[in-house]
Order: C-alpha cells, then structure tokens, then sequence
C-alpha cells in the first residue's frame, strides 16, 4: 500500500532531550516535506527536500534539523526541544513539481 | 507576495443547506490549486485540484482568475463533511505549495 509512514506516532518529552521523528515513504518521491500544524496557525512548513542530499528550510526552521541519505527517509530531529515545539507534525511527499501531496498520519509531540 | 486566504476560521451550517468555503489568492501567474481534507483524527489528504475539474464527496470548486478565487462548495452539507479544510496554492513550475490557515468546517444536525 503506497503510504507516508511516520514514527511515533505520540511522544511525551522534556525539555532539552534529543529527539527524532522517523518519516518514510515507499511511492520513490523525490519531494518530501515536514509540516507543523497549531490551532489558528495552520499548516506551517519546517524544512522541505528536493531529492536526495537536497534539504531546503521552510517557514519555521528554527530548533529543527533534517536529512534526506536515502530518497525514501526524511527524519525530523528536535535536538533541544523546548516547550514550544509542542505541536502536531505531519511528514508529506510528492513526486514532482506538480501532483498531489501525501501525508503522514502526524506525530503529536508535548515536550514538558 | 503569493499567499493564500482563507477568511473563515469556522463555518457552521446546518445539514442539508449549502456550503462556500472561500479560498482567495495573490499570485501574478498561473497557479495550480488545491483543496486538502483533514477529517477528524485522520491524515491530510487532497480533496479537489482545479485542474482536474472533478466533483469530489459533491463538493466542486471554480478557479476565478479574475477574482483570484477558488472557492469550494457543496449544495447540500452531509455530517460527514464536517473537517477541517485547507486551500493551497503552488506556483507554476515550483514544488512548493502555498497554504491557506484553514477552515474549521462543522455541519449540525
């Protein structure tokens, strides 16, 4: 089943401890994105790639990292989380410029 | 500057009126647009794209260029329409999309 894969799917943190959220997709796109979505705010792009070794900020790239080594991951990493990064997240892709958009199920993360 | 509006944070209507969820634009050039479903506790998924020109779950949507609009509509609204909707906007030859904030759509009974 084609799909957008991502993990966890719930985390409860503190403030300061590393963490990463998986995303893989098994559709070969090229383009994958990491969205956040608040109440009243929207979807809100972090950090977007192209292709593989291909990464690109979004709107809101401050406190998050990415990589993009193999076309079908796209790992989201907080490396100090901080209260305000709690949110819903969601992971896309797409295959190329044009097309629809793939979502993940969102990975619902409260850091304490 | 590109962006989308969406005016309405919600709309509430009853079950069986109809429904316009407005959806306007500022783009100088010739955009693709969409609209994407969020139903409760689900994932993302497209709903519409104007350059399909499909009726999706009865709902339907126009580009305007004129207006810059897309609005998207329903004549009748069902429970289960009741989500959340977002317009998007992504400029020719560009991966990127343009995201309108969204629209909290309930239907009553």
């Amino acid at each position: 089943e084609a799909q957008v894969t991502q993990n966890p799917r719930y985390l409860i943190t503190v403030t300061g401890k590393k963490l990463t959220v998986t995303c893989s997709q098994n559709m070969n796109h090229e383009y994958m994105s990491w969205y956040r979505q608040d109440p009243g705010l929207g979807l809100r792009q972090i950090y977007y790639s192209m292709n593989v070794e291909v990464t690109d900020k979004g709107d809101v790239p401050e406190g998050y990292k990415v990589s993009r080594k193999e076309k079908r991951n796209f790992p989201l990493i907080l490396e100090s989380p901080s209260p305000n990064q709690t949110s819903l997240y969601f992971c896309a892709s797409k295959w190329g410029t044009g097309g629809e958009l793939f979502f993940g199920e969102g990975s619902r993360l409260t850091v304490l | 500057a590109q962006r989308v509006t969406q005016p309405e944070k919600l709309l509430s209507v009853f079950k069986g009126a109809p429904v316009e969820l407005k959806c306007n634009y500022s783009y100088s050039g010739s955009p693709e647009l969409f609209w994407y479903v969020q139903y409760s506790r689900q994932r993302l998924q497209l709903l519409l794209r104007h350059i399909s020109r499909e009726s999706i779950k009865g709902f339907t949507a126009d580009l305007n260029k004129g207006e810059t609009s897309f609005h998207l509509k329903k004549p009748f609204a069902q429970e289960e329409d009741s989500a959340m909707y977002y317009c998007a906007l992504r400029p020719w030859s560009n991966y990127q999309l343009i995201w309108g904030a969204g629209t909290k759509l309930i239907i009553k009974p």
